[in-house]
């Protein structure tokens, strides 16, 4: 089944600052590959996806880049802010679909002052 | 539309109840998931279900049942709770079958086994 690695596990910034979460998976027919943020205490939420056909997508200060030959995909924050600070999770489904997203372990995003 | 929803919220058992949690959603979504949260383990898919009558195992099934008898429920069922079953389960669902549809989640049950 799929495998998805996500680093780091804990990532600091200074507010304005950028930073980057890299995830690789090991099921070449994955082809969907959503991000997610969760609060403390909350569900996790969608914050941007991207699907194979594409190789970057931008909502406003988050983009995410995916290079299939290599197996990897990467969440791109800019400008961050207090509210950023969040876990975030990468996840990607298997081949066939059916049977759910494999997420990675998280990382822990702080956003300093 | 309420979206997914999950009841309880927060639930204590002793070793050896059982319980069934409950997920509903109102988005006429075929498919349907459980998933279990765990500290440093990401979400772990439990079962899932891609229509009224059908489920499947996930990756982690053991100790949990389920079953889709409506396209809007799929609940949860603890046959004999162990302390290894804390944990936060997440209920999500999707439109299609197709693994590139966005999949949303409920808002979480806290489960302690003591």
């Amino acid at each position: 089944g799929e495998n998805v690695e996500q680093h780091p596990s804990t990532l600091s910034v200074q507010e304005g600052d950028s930073a980057v979460i890299k995830c690789t998976y090991s099921d070449s027919a994955s082809n969907y590959f959503p991000w997610y943020k969760q609060e403390l205490g909350k569900r996790p939420q969608l914050i941007i996806d991207i699907r194979s056909n594409v190789g970057e997508k931008k909502d406003q200060r988050i983009a995410v880049t995916l290079n299939k030959t290599a197996k990897h995909f990467s969440l791109h924050i800019t400008e961050t802010q207090p509210e950023d600070s969040a876990v975030y999770f990468c996840a990607a489904n298997s081949g066939g679909g059916a049977d759910g997203l494999t997420f990675g372990k998280g990382t822990h995003l702080i956003i300093q002052p | 539309n309420a979206g997914v929803t999950q009841t309880p919220k927060f639930q204590v058992l002793k070793t050896g109840q059982s319980m069934t949690l409950q997920c509903a959603q109102d988005m006429n979504h075929e498919y349907m998931s459980w998933y279990r949260q765990d500290p440093g383990m990401g979400l772990r898919l439990i079962h899932y279900s891609v229509g009224a009558g059908i489920t499947d195992q996930g990756e982690v099934p053991n100790g949990y049942n389920v079953s889709r008898s409506t396209t809007e429920d799929f609940p949860l069922r603890l046959l004999s709770a162990a302390p290894s079953q804390t944990s936060v389960y997440f209920c999500a669902s999707r439109a299609g079958l197709a693994g590139t549809d966005t999949q949303y989640f409920g808002p979480g049950t806290r489960l302690t086994v003591l």
